[in-house]
């Protein structure tokens, strides 16, 4: 059972483009909805996150987009550089028996050309 | 870089055997996870110890155990490997359980011949 559905599986875009990440979730529970990340050879990296409570997230470049009553959010990023070809991955996580555990999408691989 | 440490990088081994991958935390971290990320199951969460106690149980099999020590690092043990165990194996950490930010190692990418 895919619990967070995440698209498209890849991504094109011209340098100074909008990249847009699309995901969604099934799980009314969760409440903190990070982005991953994650270059060749790396671990994820924790990029940005946003908690039910507020539609739009800000940081740089990055910015989350949530929809509550659609259960899904979204990672736009302007300006799009080479540097942020990733490969960036959603995650749902709810706190159950005192821990945070994410559920992940299965991930985009974005390419900035220059 | 994340503060997580993990060794070896790479391991390649052959079916039937047994190996361990370890991970020491940030400085200060509490809580370790593992996580196997493959091509078909994509990144999926294996086990988490808080403070050298078991916490929480993903998809990890049985033949696959963890355990974290005194001085916080962990160690992931993978046995009777099959080939269908290869794959990219990530440790986490955070500094307690209740907080959602994880912080992940490099990974140690295990090739099972």
């Amino acid at each position: 059972q895919q619990q967070v559905k995440q698209s498209p599986q890849s991504l094109i875009v011209q340098k100074g483009g909008i990249s847009i990440i699309n995901c969604a979730y099934e799980n009314t529970a969760f409440d903190y909805f990070p982005w991953y990340q994650q270059f060749p050879g790396k671990g994820p990296a924790l990029l940005i996150a946003i908690r039910p409570d507020v539609s739009e997230k800000k940081e740089g470049r990055f910015t989350i987009s949530f929809n509550k009553s659609a259960k899904q959010f979204s990672l736009h990023i302007m300006d799009s550089q080479p540097g942020d070809s990733a490969t960036y991955f959603c995650a749902a996580s709810r706190r159950s028996g005192g821990s945070y555990i994410p559920t992940f999408g299965r991930g985009t691989s974005l390419i900035v050309h220059p | 870089d994340s503060g997580v440490t993990q060794t070896p990088k790479h391991l390649i081994t052959a079916t039937g055997q047994r190996v361990t991958l370890r991970c020491s935390p940030r400085s200060g971290d509490l809580s370790v996870y593992w996580y196997q990320q493959s091509l078909d199951q994509g990144l999926q969460f294996l086990i988490q110890y808080y403070n050298g106690e078991e916490r929480a149980k993903g998809n990890i099999l049985e033949r696959f155990s963890a355990q974290q020590f005194p001085d916080l690092h962990s160690e992931l043990n993978l046995s009777s490997l099959e080939l269908g165990d290869s794959a990219l194996y990530f440790c986490a950490s955070s500094v307690e359980p209740g907080l959602p930010q994880q912080f992940f190692g490099p990974g140690t990418r295990l090739t099972v011949l």
